[in-house]
């Protein structure tokens, strides 16, 4: 019953390093979703898939790229990490349907210093 | 452009009174609603929505209110328990069935015992 899995948990970074984070999904839906979340700013979209090899930018793309080679799973990747994305990073999922309700992983704590 | 506003970044209440969030939107095409929930180093959960076909919404202690002449809607929580106490966000999506959703910055609800 895992639902989303964000990897890893926690991650400090210097700046101008790269990393991807991993985000999977067991429950065969359809659209994935990143987003950052930071203090008195909610939630803003990075980047999302409406389904395998598609993608899309959100609100907030720059500094950003996403990979959907397998339906299941969701890559973020920073490649010259700037001390701005110091943030919280939430993947989420949703199935295909008029309702869309989206299923969050626990998140990713990002520093970079 | 902060197109979903929740206005109260925090809000106490005693534990058994009601509970009521408040969310504005700006956007006349949002046509669905949604309520998450956020527990900290959780991922938000999916609490409640309401289409606007409707201007109200119940589940058990929760029950969403949408007035779409003002643009507004609100969460209200009763009996108001200690394990109520989160961060709750409002989303808004547009043309029921829309991928995107667009998240308000979050109220920050306390139950004092």
């Amino acid at each position: 019953n895992a639902g989303v899995t964000q990897t890893p948990k926690f991650r400090v970074l210097k700046t101008g390093q790269s990393m991807t984070l991993l985000c999977a999904q067991d429950m065969n839906h359809e659209y994935m979703y990143w987003y950052r979340q930071d203090p008195g700013m909610g939630l803003r979209l990075i980047h999302y898939s409406v389904g395998e090899g598609t993608t899309a930018k959100g609100e907030v793309p720059d500094g950003y790229n996403v990979s959907r080679l397998k339906k299941q799973n969701f890559l973020l990747g920073l490649e010259s990490a700037a001390p701005s994305q110091t943030s919280v990073y939430f993947c989420a999922s949703s199935p295909m349907g008029y309702e869309n309700i989206q299923y969050f992983g626990a998140g990713t704590r990002l520093s970079v210093l | 452009d902060q197109q979903v506003k929740q206005n109260s970044p925090s809000l106490s209440v005693q534990e058994g009174r009601i509970s009521i969030l408040n969310c504005d939107y700006t956007n006349s095409m949002f046509d669905y609603f949604l309520w998450y929930k956020k527990y900290p180093a959780e991922g938000p959960t999916f609490l409640i929505s309401i289409s606007s076909i409707k201007d109200k919404n119940e589940d058990g202690r929760f029950t969403v209110f949408l007035n779409k002449s003002a643009k507004h809607l609100s969460l209200h929580i009763v009996p108001s328990q200690p394990g109520d106490s989160a961060v709750y966000f409002c989303a808004a999506s547009m043309d029921f069935g829309n991928e995107k959703l667009t998240f308000g910055t979050g109220t920050r609800l306390t139950i004092i015992p």
